[in-house]
């Protein structure tokens, strides 16, 4: 069974960072190209960052390029976020996702002062 | 950027009626297009994948149609655990539609 556990959410203030990372089990992670997409609230789905299965390409929404990071560990199964310069529009739960088929269940990210 | 305009962005129906949602692109999108259920306070949920494929598990009332720059899913009778909230992905270029939240009557 697909499961994708996402961890490192919280409450920080605008200008910080945070790093998220999300564990995958039942399936070969390094075969796979991995997603981030986050969901403001009450708000619709937003795509932000794309590695491939070998992390030899990453694509990022135009709204994170240049903050936010995606990386991954395929000796750990692990997938990364890393997000800088922190802006309160950032505010959601940031979803990972396996291709777009199989998503977990969410870390909340709120940026506040 | 390809833009999705789904609607309804809210429909109220009752049990056994058949519902439909529907996604349009602001182009040609080669029938990209995946479907999502998400319930509240869980994971989004893939129902149907590049427009009318059932992904495994998903009841059969679920259909997807389309081509071009329009698509839609269909409920073919409504069921009490189908109250949710669907939404469109073009997964091409990655762009979500806008949601609709479906309620029962």
């Amino acid at each position: 069974e697909v499961q994708l556990v996402e961890s490192g959410g919280g409450l920080v203030q605008p200008g910080s960072s945070l790093k998220l990372s999300c564990v995958a089990s039942g399936f070969t992670f390094s075969s796979y190209n991995m997603h981030w997409i986050r969901q403001a609230p009450k708000k619709g789905l937003e795509w932000i960052a794309l590695i491939y299965y070998d992390s030899s390409n990453k694509y990022y929404a135009d709204s994170v390029k240049g903050r936010f990071t995606i990386s991954r560990d395929n000796s750990k199964n692990t997938l990364y976020l890393e997000m800088n310069s922190l802006r309160s529009e950032d505010t959601a739960m940031y979803y990972c996702a396996k291709g777009f088929a199989y998503w977990g269940q969410g870390t909340l990210v709120t940026v506040s002062s | 950027d390809i833009q999705m305009t789904q609607s309804p962005s809210f429909l109220s129906a009752s049990v056994g009626d058949r519902v439909t949602i529907n996604c349009k692109a602001s182009q040609n999108i080669n029938k990209y297009l995946n479907w999502y259920q998400q319930k509240l306070g869980e994971a989004p949920k893939l129902l149907i994948y590049n427009t009318n494929n059932l992904q495994t598990g998903i009841p059969s009332r679920f259909s997807g149609s389309g081509s071009g720059t329009d698509y839609t899913l269909t409920i073919s009778s409504l069921q009490p655990e189908d109250v949710a909230t669907y939404f469109c992905l073009q997964h091409s270029s990655r762009t979500f539609g806008g949601g609709t939240k479906l309620e029962l009557k």
